[in-house]
């Protein structure tokens, strides 16, 4: 089946440490991205990939880090820099000819207390 | 103001109504648009997308757009209970390089059966 996995779907962390969150494709689509959504508000972009080895800030990248290694993964690592890393995570993937459409993988609920 | 506007809901409709549902956005030279159902606790689903004036129909869903006044709206017809969610619009602004979406914050709608 074609889609996009997130990996785990809960994640519990203390305070202090680093976490990664998994993104996995396997549609073939060149752009990646990486949403937080906070409780009753919209998705706010941290980080995009259109291609293999590059990758750009969002609106929220501050904290936040990732690599693009390969085509179909997009780890993005929480740092204890982020003050406020609380949220629901989401990747979303989009084919080059058709970037604005993204689809979405499943989530990730990462909860630092 | 905001880029891309909506409003927060709830919007209540009785089974088999139409919901109509409106945005609006900032960016007059935006190209691309797109509505996202979001379910409670789960990721966005692409449902509709638009790029030209006018309505453009999928099964019981129109989508909208009105580019002279910067409105975007998407109708429902037949209402289901099945399509209580949060639904997210999604605007791709000209200035923006990377193929990046802007999303509202959503509008909550509650169908009763």
């Amino acid at each position: 089946d074609g889609g996009i996995t997130q990996s785990p779907k809960y994640l519990f962390r203390k305070e202090g440490q680093n976490v990664t969150l998994s993104c996995e494709q396997n549609l073939n689509h060149d752009a990646m991205y990486w949403y937080r959504q906070d409780p009753g508000q919209g998705l706010r972009l941290i980080y995009y990939s259109q291609i293999v080895n590059d990758f750009q800030k969002g609106d929220i990248a501050e904290g936040y880090s990732v690599s693009r290694e390969k085509k179909e993964s997009f780890p993005l690592t929480v740092t204890s820099a982020q003050k406020n890393p609380t949220a629901f995570y989401l990747c979303a993937s989009a084919t080059s000819g058709r970037s604005y459409e993204q689809y979405f993988g499943p989530g990730t609920r990462l909860t630092v207390t | 103001q905001k880029e891309v506007e909506q409003n927060s809901g709830p919007l209540s409709v009785p089974e088999g109504a139409i919901a109509s549902l409106n945005c609006t956005y900032s960016d007059r030279g935006s190209q691309s648009f797109f509505w996202y159902r979001q379910y409670s606790g789960k990721s966005p689903e692409l449902i509709m997308f638009i790029y030209s004036n006018g309505d453009k129909e999928d099964g019981r869903f129109t989508a909208q757009l009105n580019k002279a006044s910067q409105y975007v709206s998407l109708l429902i017809r037949d209402s289901q209970p099945s399509d209580s969610a949060t639904y997210l619009c999604a605007v791709n602004p000209v200035r923006e390089y990377g193929n990046k979406l802007v999303f509202g914050a959503g509008t909550i709608l509650r169908v009763k059966s």
